[in-house]
């Protein structure tokens, strides 16, 4: 089945700088969402990006099918940035998300 | 964007009991999940729901766990009887097709098991 590896595991930056978050997956996915989940548990979608590069807002997700992997930049970060992403694939073959540990991210003022 | 409602947002229950969750999708969307995640850990596929069927589960989809959607309304996962290891948060998504599409998640229900 699809395995979902996301690096780094944990980030911790200062106010204004940027983050650059990977997800790396093993098999051929139809879709791929980002997801933000905030330290109190609750869960919103980012973006939907299978292929190419998506931008909203301070984000920008770009996706290379063929080498299966996935990043999502944040610029300028906030202490409101401050949670988990997770990536999510597709299981091939399949409507189901298959999601990665996440990277948990650490903004500080 | 498009919003999924989940209710009760919390529910604490004594093992043994039944408990149901409820969904309210996206109003157009004809294909529904449950997702799970323990305390801590990775959220997890459990199924998938689309024209009256389980489409497909996974292994934590127990034989204690069901779904449906009667009539359009909620779409709900009924667990009877609970465990200890039920207790998670339990999401919600739905979306318009199945593989391609981008799913919508609700703010899920922590279920604390006793």
């Amino acid at each position: 089945g699809q395995q979902v590896q996301q690096s780094p595991s944990s980030l911790v930056l200062q106010e204004g700088e940027n983050a650059e978050l990977q997800c790396n997956f093993s098999s051929t996915a139809t879709q791929l969402q980002w997801f933000y989940q905030s330290p109190g548990g609750s869960l919103v979608s980012l973006l939907s990006n299978p292929s190419g590069t998506k931008h909203t807002g301070r984000l920008t997700s770009t996706t290379v099918t063929k080498e299966r992997r996935s990043s999502l930049h944040i610029s300028s970060s906030q202490t409101t940035d401050s949670g988990t992403y997770l990536c999510a694939p597709h299981q091939g073959g399949s409507a189901k998300l298959i999601f990665g540990e996440g990277t948990k991210l650490t903004v500080s003022s | 964007g498009p919003k999924v409602l989940q209710i009760p947002s919390h529910q604490i229950i004594d093992m043994g009991q039944m408990v149901t969750l409820n969904c309210d999708p996206v109003s157009n969307h004809l294909y529904f999940y449950w997702y799970k995640q323990i305390l801590g850990q990775q959220m997890e596929f459990l199924v998938n729901f689309y024209n009256g069927k389980v489409m497909e589960k996974s292994k934590l989809f127990k034989d204690q766990f069901s779904v449906e959607r009667p009539d359009g309304s909620y779409f709900t996962l009924k667990i009877q009887p609970t465990a200890l290891e039920d207790s998670a948060v339990y999401f919600c998504a739905s979306s318009l097709g199945d593989r391609g599409d981008t799913q919508y998640f609700g703010p899920g229900t922590r279920l604390l098991v006793l």
